[in-house]
């Protein structure tokens, strides 16, 4: 699986948007974008993932360069539960997937 | 959905003993993940199922690691002999296992502290 670079920290303000980056510069062209986040004392939480084109659901939004080589989680109205540790993931798509998890982006949101 | 169930939250040791935690996957969920977790870092993959079937374990699973999981339902993982580096959380993960998708539901973990 390809390796990813994200900043070590992030700040942000409640209420306005949280844009997380992500670099994946070695991609290859069946592997995934998968981003989880991890909340003080719990397991990891899934958020979303996407293949090329941007996705959206519920949470956040994903946003993927047509090289594929960065990509951006945004949480548009970022509150106080969105403090956590966000994991940007590559993973191949051959069957089944041992996520190889790096150390993330503590992202705090601060009133 | 109950989610995935892990048991216990906490287990405190002493080096040399065996240990056991148990998860239970979500029901409909045919794949099972053990992670393991030390302060500062990202989970680390240590061993996956495909219903009953061990298919893949880590480097990180020394022969004092042993994982099943009995009729593809619920999974123990056993550590013979702790020893101090053992101390982490351990995380169960289960999936629907859709080619392409592989959306991990996680547990709370079993946080393990060898004395």
């Amino acid at each position: 699986d390809a390796k990813t670079t994200q900043p070590t920290s992030m700040d942000c303000a409640e209420g306005r948007a949280a844009n997380l980056p992500c670099n994946h510069s070695t991609i290859s062209g069946n592997e995934y974008v998968y981003w989880y986040r991890q909340i003080h004392s719990q397991g990891p939480q899934y958020i979303i993932h996407g293949l090329k084109n941007n996705e959206t659901n519920e949470m956040a939004s994903l946003i993927i360069t047509e090289d594929r080589k960065s990509s951006t989680l945004i949480l548009p109205h970022a509150t106080l539960r969105d403090t956590a540790v966000y994991y940007c993931i590559v993973s191949g798509n051959s069957g089944y997937s041992t996520l190889t998890f790096g150390k993330g982006t503590m992202l705090l949101v601060s009133p | 959905d109950t989610g995935v169930s892990q048991d216990p939250r906490h287990k405190i040791t002493k080096r040399g003993q065996n240990v056991t935690f148990r998860c239970d996957p979500i029901s409909e969920h045919n794949r099972l993940y053990w992670y393991r977790q030390t302060l500062g870092q990202g989970p680390e993959f240590l061993t996956y199922f495909q219903n009953e079937a061990q298919l893949e374990k880590s480097r990180l699973l020394s022969d004092r690691f042993s994982a099943e999981r009995p009729k593809g339902s619920f999974s123990t993982l056993e550590i013979q002999r702790t020893e101090q580096g053992d101390s982490a959380m351990y995380l169960c993960a289960s999936s629907l296992g859709l080619s392409g998708s592989e959306k991990l539901f996680f547990g709370s973990g079993t946080q393990l502290s060898v004395l």
